[in-house]
């Protein structure tokens, strides 16, 4: 299996634009994670799909954020408006149970200008 | 109180000490514990699960889980260059063991 896939690994965006984040978890992964990490927070939770559906969003940080995943190999995360403090690594992680070991992607780094 | 509290360091060893990092969490309900290397500009990959009391050891590495305590620790036998690297404890917890990570603590092992 070729691992977690993210794209894009880099996303250079002005103020106010939609950004929009991919993710192919690993084939056979029930669980799906969005974090985002910063030097200040590390690394924070954003939201979990447990067989497609969000079961734990309470790490969004506003409304500005939403995440999909409309199958078993595919999800999204978007920002919409972006600001500047969005600026991030974000990164997906899959895993076959929930307290299992959690496989990440290679993150995509986010800069709102 | 954080649910993840990890020292940021950067601890420094020199090469071929024992390094040992520390993490405390505050959920006593936790069952699962995990520590993640991440390298810089790297994602975090997953290199110890401990799930009950005691140590386990899996080459150079030990972890140790002390759940009266609320501790759990990464021994680092034999430390080379190639360790240097941000550590990162995970923790599950809440009704359905989310998994949340500490900050980390930066490991640099001198030649």
């Amino acid at each position: 299996d070729a691992g977690v896939i993210q794209s894009p690994r880099h996303e250079v965006t002005e103020m106010g634009q939609e950004v929009t984040l991919r993710c192919k978890p690993i084939s056979g992964h029930d669980y799906l994670f969005w974090y985002r990490q910063t030097m200040m927070r590390g690394l924070e939770l954003l939201i979990y799909f447990n067989n497609n559906v969000p079961i734990d969003d309470s790490g969004m940080p506003e409304d500005r954020f939403s995440a999909k995943m409309p199958n078993a190999s595919f999800s999204t995360l978007k920002i919409q408006p972006s600001e500047p403090r969005d600026s991030a690594v974000y990164f997906c992680a899959s895993s076959r149970l929930m307290n299992t070991e959690a496989f990440f992607g290679q993150g995509t780094r986010l800069t709102v200008v | 109180q954080k649910e993840v509290e990890q020292n940021s360091g950067p601890l420094s060893v020199p090469e071929g000490a024992i390094a040992s990092l520390n993490c405390t969490y505050s959920d006593r309900g936790s069952q699962s514990f995990f520590w993640y290397r991440q390298y810089s500009g790297k994602s975090p990959e997953l290199i110890m699960s401990i799930y009950s009391n005691g140590d386990k050891e899996d080459g150079r590495f030990t972890a140790q889980l002390n759940k009266a305590s609320q501790y759990v620790s990464l021994l680092i036998r034999d430390s080379q260059p190639s360790d240097s690297a941000t550590y990162l404890c995970a923790v599950s917890s809440g009704g359905y063991q989310k998994v949340t990570f500490g900050t980390g603590t930066k490991l640099q092992v001198i030649p």
